[in-house]
């Protein structure tokens, strides 16, 4: 079956750029969407942006000058780089299949502090 | 920019009872609407696709209409493990997600 599975540091400094990784199991990266969803402690749910087709990418707008994502096919990974990052970027991030989300990552939560 | 807003912003319900969500698009979605629902420390689980599809192992009790700029998820009979925070996304253009209804017990 397809899973998901986010890795990387769990806190990162302001200023510094936020780093995860989402290992894919059970599906392909050159098909579906790959989406990068965060929520902040006790909030809702933000879209950050999506690769699909073998490299194409979507961000969120208010997002965008912050964000990459990028994907390693010989891993079956997908990764999310944010840069100069507040407090404000605090939150659970996932890793996401498809355009209507069908498969989630457990999610891992991610402090920004000094 | 499409605003999705959901009402109302708690929903509160006996057990039993029909529960009845309504998501709101500032601009046509088509059928692009989805509906999570998630439960504290969990990831969200997807309810319905297309507006009106039952994503697979969901219970019949769970309904979703509408098209457009407006959607209706229903909960014909509230089972205990119902309550919790649903939300709506339309992946229309990009994916953008409402704010959430808490659906809590009365």
């Amino acid at each position: 079956q397809v899973q998901l599975q986010e890795s990387g540091p769990g806190l990162v400094k302001p200023s510094e750029t936020l780093s995860l990784t989402c290992t894919v199991s059970g599906a392909s990266l050159s098909s579906y969407y790959w989406s990068w969803i965060r929520q902040p402690p006790g909030k809702g749910l933000e879209w950050i942006g999506y690769i699909y087709y073998s490299g194409s990418t979507n961000y969120n707008p208010s997002l965008k000058s912050r964000v990459t994502i990028s994907e390693d096919m010989s891993k079956n990974q997908f990764s999310l780089k944010l840069s100069s990052v507040t407090a404000a970027d605090t939150a659970v991030y996932y890793c996401v299949r498809d355009t209507a989300l069908t498969y989630w990552g457990q999610g891992t939560l991610v402090t920004v502090s000094s | 920019e499409i605003v999705m807003t959901q009402s109302p912003a708690t929903l509160s319900v006996s057990p039993g009872e029909r529960a009845t969500l309504s998501c709101r698009a500032s601009q046509s979605v088509s059928s692009n609407l989805a509906w999570y629902q998630q439960k504290p420390g969990q990831a969200p689980r997807l309810l319905i696709y297309g507006a009106s599809t039952r994503a697979t192992g969901i219970p019949a009790r769970f309904s979703g209409s509408g098209s457009g700029t407006e959607f209706t998820l229903t909960i014909s009979s509230l089972q205990s493990e119902d309550f919790a925070v649903y939300y709506c996304q339309q992946y229309n253009n990009w994916i953008i997600f409402g704010q959430g209804t808490r659906l809590e017990i009365k």
